[in-house]
């Protein structure tokens, strides 16, 4: 199966401590999200690259979450200094986009995710 | 900005009942829309998707959607739930040119046997 691959798939930290997650996408694609889900709600975006330039930043993330994809490739969640509100599920999607204003999205294929809980 | 509403939140049907979850978004312009479904212990797999022309679009497993632009709507149906359906369905929404999606809070259905 050559779907994306999260890592790990459970974390428990204590607060304050820093975490790190990776995604691995699918291979051709260009495009990868990072998204959060709490209890009850649909997937909230953190936020995307486009090959290793990161495109876009929610409000959400705050300046304790930092992502990186270097060279386009895999990618890196961090979050410093973890609060009991960080505790949710971290998504990780993929898709191949190309770029234009009338370009349609084909959707995306996610991750299985890594389910952080904060203690 | 953008946002995704779904009617329901929960959902029991017996097998073989018809289903309809609503969908409605707000954005005025050229839209994609989508469908994914989690069954119990997977991940977000997608159901199905509009980006132009039919507004009824058909996807895996017998279920299909309608895009209704004038009521902003892209509800999904099936005509006779099984079992095998019991999941929680998201309705999402991005701007055409390759913007983010934007996901709408799931409704969890229950088919019993």
């Amino acid at each position: 199966d050559t779907g994306v691959s999260q890592n790990p798939r459970h974390k428990i930290t204590k607060r304050g401590q820093n975490v790190t997650f990776r995604c691995d996408p699918i291979s051709e694609h260009n495009r990868l999200y990072w998204y959060r889900q709490t209890l009850g709600q649909g997937p909230e975006f953190l936020t995307y690259f486009q090959n290793e330039a990161q495109l876009e930043k929610s409000r959400l993330l705050s300046d304790r979450f930092s992502a990186e994809r270097p060279k386009g490739s895999f990618s890196t969640l961090e979050i410093q200094r973890t609060e009991q509100g960080d505790s949710a599920m971290y998504l990780c999607a993929s898709s191949f986009e190309r770029q234009g204003l009338s370009t349609p999205n084909y959707g995306y294929t996610f991750g299985s995710g890594t389910r952080l809980t904060v203690v | 900005a953008q946002s995704v509403s779904q009617h329901n939140h929960h959902v029991i049907l017996s097998e073989a009942a018809s289903l309809e979850l609503g969908c409605n978004y707000s954005y005025g312009g050229t839209v994609n829309l989508f469908w994914y479904v989690q069954y119990p212990g997977q991940h977000l797999q997608l159901l199905l998707k509009y980006f132009s022309g039919d507004p009824l679009v058909k996807g895996i497993k017998g279920f299909e959607a309608e895009f209704i632009k004038s009521k902003f709507s892209f509800n999904l149906r099936k005509p006779s739930v099984q079992w095998s359906d019991t999941a929680e369905y998201f309705c999402a929404v991005s701007r055409t040119g390759g913007f983010k999606t934007i996901f709408g809070a799931g409704t969890r259905l229950f088919v019993k046997a």
